[in-house]
């Protein structure tokens, strides 16, 4: 066990509706990391917050934003979905904004239908 | 765009069997990572390479960094079943921003 904590591990949704997932890191840490991982892209780095400032953004879709709050827990909001949005959301964390060592939560699978 | 190539894609092994995992990438980096995957769980962090040169052993697992050559290697000694996994390993260009490999899938035979 990581100490990172997602909720909810699946979610099943139709297509063009909003999801918002939720990461708790671990105590202490203050940077945040999602990423996605699918069959057809692989696993891929979406954004990252420190201490509640955004500090990297990597391959995010326009329909998806995040932030992070001052109890330092993450959300990231996925609207309009499609189909091809479905896949395994994964949340990290670190102690600081370079992340020499990440710790990665269990994931929230999304079925988008 | 920083590439990460990691071969072989699939790899079935036999128990106590050597073999080992390139990854490959693009772009200048000294700081490389390996995660493993089991099915259906999260990545667990194996390595955390920040030098050229830098080599760490854990158990039948040793991995290296050469930046000069862009290439990292996990080498696996004498294989046992319970290292059936899938292994990523991730490129950070910026200190914040990992590229992960493809990822191989590796299958320990008894």
């Amino acid at each position: 066990d990581s100490g990172v904590t997602q909720t909810p591990k699946h979610l099943i949704t139709a297509t063009g509706q909003r999801v918002t997932l939720r990461c708790s890191p671990r105590s202490g840490d203050l940077s945040v990391y999602w990423y996605q991982q699918s069959l057809d892209q692989g696993l891929q780095f979406l954004i990252q917050y420190y201490n509640g400032e955004e500090r990297a953004k990597g391959n995010i879709l326009e329909r998806f934003s995040a932030q992070q709050f001052p109890d330092l827990h993450s959300e990231l909001n996925l609207s309009s979905l499609e189909l091809g949005d479905s896949a395994l959301y994964f949340c990290a964390s670190s102690v600081d904004f370079l992340s020499y060592e990440q710790y990665f939560g269990p994931g929230t699978r999304l079925t988008v239908t | 765009e920083l590439k990460v190539e990691q071969n072989p894609l699939f790899l079935s092994m036999q128990e106590g069997k050597n073999y080992t995992i390139y990854c490959n990438y693009s772009t200048t980096s000294d700081r490389l990572y390996w995660y493993r995957q089991d099915p259906g769980k999260s990545l667990e962090s194996l390595f955390v390479l920040l030098s050229n040169g830098a080599v760490k052993q854990e158990g039948r697992l040793m991995a290296s960094l050469d930046t000069k050559a862009r290439l990292s290697t996990l080498h696996i000694t004498a294989a046992v079943h319970d290292l059936s996994a899938t292994y990523f390993c991730a490129v950070d260009l910026t200190g914040n921003q990992f590229y992960f490999g493809t990822g191989t899938s590796l299958t320990v035979i008894p």
